[in-house]
Formats: structure tokens, sequence, C-alpha cells
């Protein structure tokens, strides 16, 4: 079992939907939890932080963290084309290194 | 502008050939990570430095080091290239050296090997 598990897609949805992306990891030590937009070619960028459970939002991303079913989504409102990417998540613990989902691409259709 | 910045952009060069690519961190960051991305690939962990010193060591081929200079800046040293190395090769810093903050990315450096 790898320690973070992301559905790589694609994913397509239209203009204006809810897009709801997922991870789920193995290492119940993981604390601190990130969400990543990469656009083809170019560096991550950092969406979302969040440290331990709960929920977080910032403009149309809401990130929730479910620790107890070690579970992690990031929900993006009134979707864009423009939000076509592909969007990793990330986590880790203290004194651990960063660990990596492998990405869900999204493309959004006008 | 995450404020990691790598150089070159892009490079391309023969196989069995030497290059380094050139990373300065976030003011103020201590740590600095290389990830390999090979295309439509996901991010390969190669190595970390924290203030200087080798932290942690993910796949990093023997044929390839890395060091973190007395001003944080690090470069990452890639010889006897393969087509295969062929890839984009990405920078990150962070503040603590525990990873117990988040990451940022540089924009890459894209390595083709002809």
């Amino acid at each position: 079992q790898k320690e973070v598990e992301q559905d790589p897609g694609p994913l397509s949805v239209p203009e204006g939907a809810i897009v709801s992306l997922n991870c789920t990891y193995s290492n119940s030590a993981f604390q601190y939890f990130m969400w990543y937009r990469q656009y083809s070619r170019k560096g991550p960028e950092l969406l979302m932080y969040t440290y331990s459970s709960g929920n977080k939002e910032d403009g149309r991303f809401t990130a929730q963290v479910d620790k107890s079913s070690k579970y992690i989504s990031l929900f993006i409102r009134d979707s864009q084309p423009s939000d076509s990417a592909t969007y990793l998540c990330a986590m880790s613990a203290a004194g651990q290194n960063f660990v990596f989902g492998p990405g869900t691409r999204l493309s959004v259709l006008p | 502008d995450s404020g990691v910045t790598q150089t070159p952009k892009h490079l391309i060069t023969a196989t069995g050939q030497r290059v380094t690519l050139r990373c300065s961190p976030r003011s103020g960051d201590l740590s600095v990570y290389w990830y390999q991305q090979s295309l439509d690939q996901g991010l390969q962990f190669l190595i970390q430095y924290y203030n200087g010193e080798e932290r942690a060591k993910g796949n990093i081929l023997e044929r390839f080091s890395a060091q973190q200079f007395p001003d944080l800046h690090s470069e990452l040293n890639l010889s006897s290239l393969e087509l295969g190395d062929s890839a984009l090769y990405f920078c990150a810093s962070s503040s603590q050296s525990n990873s117990g903050n988040t990451i940022y990315f540089g924009e890459g450096s894209w390595l083709t090997v002809v």
C-alpha cells in the first residue's frame, strides 16, 4: 500500500461545477496537509495548507481533513477553465519528509 | 511568485555530459529539496539539505550529487547523462528542518538530454 493514494484521473467537469478531489493516506502521524496546483510544465503552486483536522476555506477552495478516516479533500466551487491543471496532495509529520500524491488531472470544460 | 529561484529554466545537452542546476531558496528558508518529474509522472524526491547539511535522501542516482552552500543556495549536479534523465527538476524550500511546515517550489529546470 502506497503511503498516499490519489486518483490520477483525468477528471472532466463542465464549467461551474463543484469539483471534489481526494487523497487517502496510511501514516497516522501526518499532521500537515497541503494541496498544490500544477499547470503543465510549471512548478507546483501551494493552494491550501491545513494543520491537523478540520476545514479551511479560501475563496472558491475548501480543504477538509478527516484524520480519523485518513482522508483529505479539496473542493473547488464554480470551477473555471483556468482551474484545469494537475492537483497534488501532500502531507508531512514533524521530523518526517513531505510525501506527495501522484496528482489528479482536472479538465474544466467551457 | 513562490520566492524560490531556479536556473537555468531550460537546457539541452548530449548524453554523457554533465550539468549543474542552481537554486536559491526563499529568504529565510534553511531547507532545500530537489525533486525530479519525468513527463506525466509524479514528483520523485531526490535529496534534502538543511543549513548546509544533507538531511534526507530519496531515489537519487549515484551519478547525481547536490550541495548547499553557506549562503543557502543549492546546486544539483547531474553527470554521465542518459536519455532517461530528461525531466523537469524542481527545487523547493521550507523554513523548518523537520518538515513541520509547508514547502514552496521553484518553476523548475527543464533538462533535455539528446
